[in-house]
């Protein structure tokens, strides 16, 4: 069965200091994967997606995420932590034999970035 | 804002009534995605159409169906409700089928039943 697992429900973080929010995923074959920040009452906002290449993966905001293929891990990192990034992140994994597209979620960390 | 609009954003029924909640995806986007997101059972995705057709189903339950129209929008419907499918319903877009496309959500439409 495919899964994908945010082993941190909740991750604090110093403001300015460097973050992590970690994915780990259980998928056949090589996925791709994403990660998305939901906000309060907002939907879901794209961040970044591995789909090929190299590792470092950068995308919105300052966010980049490193894709380890033998941990199967998928980890979101920024260097220096703003306030404004305190929201729910999630990764998401979809599975390239997977005709239908669809992702699989992992549940979520919430982030605060403390002042 | 991601350009998926959804209406209406909130919703508030009663138990064993039907709702209907509509999605426009972005321009240009043939694919549309429709999640449930709950405090239980975190984001599940529904169900999946592509150019009018159904293309995935996942967690979707016999109670609730959906549809793709001509202009791309979609629907998903909800009958008999119960208590237990207050959540939050996203609908997310993307341009193909290709599985590195990202899908784009829209804001929600937040379901409250009572």
């Amino acid at each position: 069965a495919q899964s994908v697992a945010q082993p941190e429900d909740q991750v604090n973080v110093a403001e300015g200091n460097p973050l992590t929010v970690k994915c780990t995923y259980s998928v056949s074959g090589n996925p791709y994967l994403f990660w998305y920040v939901q906000y309060p009452n907002r939907g879901l906002q794209f961040l970044l997606k591995y789909i090929t290449g190299d590792n470092l993966v950068k995308g919105s905001y300052g966010f980049e995420a490193e894709f380890n293929k033998s941990q199967t891990s998928f980890h979101l990192k920024k260097p220096s932590a703003l306030v404004s990034d305190s929201a729910l992140y999630f990764c998401a994994v979809r599975p390239k034999a997977n005709t239908g597209n669809q992702f699989y979620f992992g549940t979520g960390t919430s982030l605060t970035v403390i002042p | 804002d991601s350009g998926v609009t959804q209406t209406p954003k909130h919703l508030i029924t009663a138990t064993g009534q039907r709702v209907t909640l509509r999605c426009s995806p972005r321009s240009g986007d043939l694919s549309v995605y429709w999640y449930q997101q709950s405090l239980d059972q975190g984001l599940q995705f529904l169900i999946q159409y592509y150019n009018g057709e159904e293309r995935a189903k996942g967690n979707i339950l016999e109670r609730f169906s959906a549809q793709q129209f001509p202009d791309l929008h979609s629907e998903l419907n909800l009958s008999s409700l119960e208590l237990g499918d207050s959540a939050l319903y996203f609908c997310a877009s993307s341009i193909g089928l290709a599985g590195a496309d990202t899908q784009y959500f829209g804001p929600g439409t937040r379901l409250t039943v009572l």
